[in-house]
């Protein structure tokens, strides 16, 4: 069966820390996909990143980036310099290739509060 | 970019009254939408999956009779809440996958229902 897992309830941190979201995840498919979504107060989901199964290349987008490790099942998020605007709950999601894609397994969210 | 439109954002009925969610796909085609329920301060739980042209397909709980979908065009899917009781109350968000390409996955802003 398909799961996520997000450890971490809720991080403070002060503003310009850096921060990292734990991200571990179980799946029998070869082939996948794994996702970051924001979601701040207002509720709507933000799209951070999509990245597949056969692409374990970090990614760094300004200041966020991504470690995604198959050998530990993980697909962590980190925050370099956090600020204030970054206070939200992110979601790590998976979902299956094919023509189940888009049916995403979320974990239950990171509570992160970025302090001034 | 593509965006996922949601109608209502916020609604507010009363208890045993029938509610009524837009998703709409605005500048692609969605053979595939899906429907996820969010309760406060928790994760995002698949509802539906939501299939133009025919029946949805429901996650194991969810009363198909209560929570009544219809895909009956490539850009819009539809949620009704029959006999709304105040347990509904949550926030409902629309996913839908470009049936073009990579089948990438955008969501709505969410509507949040509030039953009294």
């Amino acid at each position: 069966a398909q799961k996520v897992t997000q450890a971490q309830t809720e991080i403070s941190v002060v503003e310009k820390e850096d921060v990292t979201l734990d991200c571990v995840y179980e799946t029998r498919d070869t082939t996948y996909y794994l996702f970051w979504y924001k979601q701040p107060p207002s509720g709507e989901l933000v799209f951070l990143i999509r990245r597949n199964s056969f692409d374990e290349q970090n990614e760094i987008s300004g200041r966020y980036s991504w470690n995604f490790q198959k050998s530990t099942s993980s697909f962590n998020f980190t925050i370099t310099a956090s600020q204030v605007v970054d206070s939200a709950v992110y979601f790590c999601a998976l979902s299956e290739a094919g023509r189940s894609q888009g049916n995403l397994i979320f974990g239950k969210g990171t509570k992160l509060s970025v302090k001034p | 970019g593509a965006v996922v439109s949601q109608h209502p954002s916020r609604v507010i009925c009363k208890s045993g009254t029938s509610v009524k969610i837009e998703c709409r796909s605005l500048d692609f085609q969605a053979t595939t939408m899906f429907w996820y329920r969010q309760f406060p301060k928790q994760s995002l739980m698949l509802m539906a999956t939501s299939n133009e042209g025919s029946k949805a397909t429901y996650e194991q709980g969810v009363e198909k009779d209560k929570f009544l979908i219809n895909h009956a065009s490539l850009t819009l899917s539809t949620l009704t809440v029959t006999s709304a009781h105040p347990e509904d109350s949550s926030f409902y968000i629309c996913s839908a996958r470009d049936s073009r390409g990579t089948g990438e996955l955008f969501f709505g802003e969410g509507s949040r229902l509030t039953v009294l």
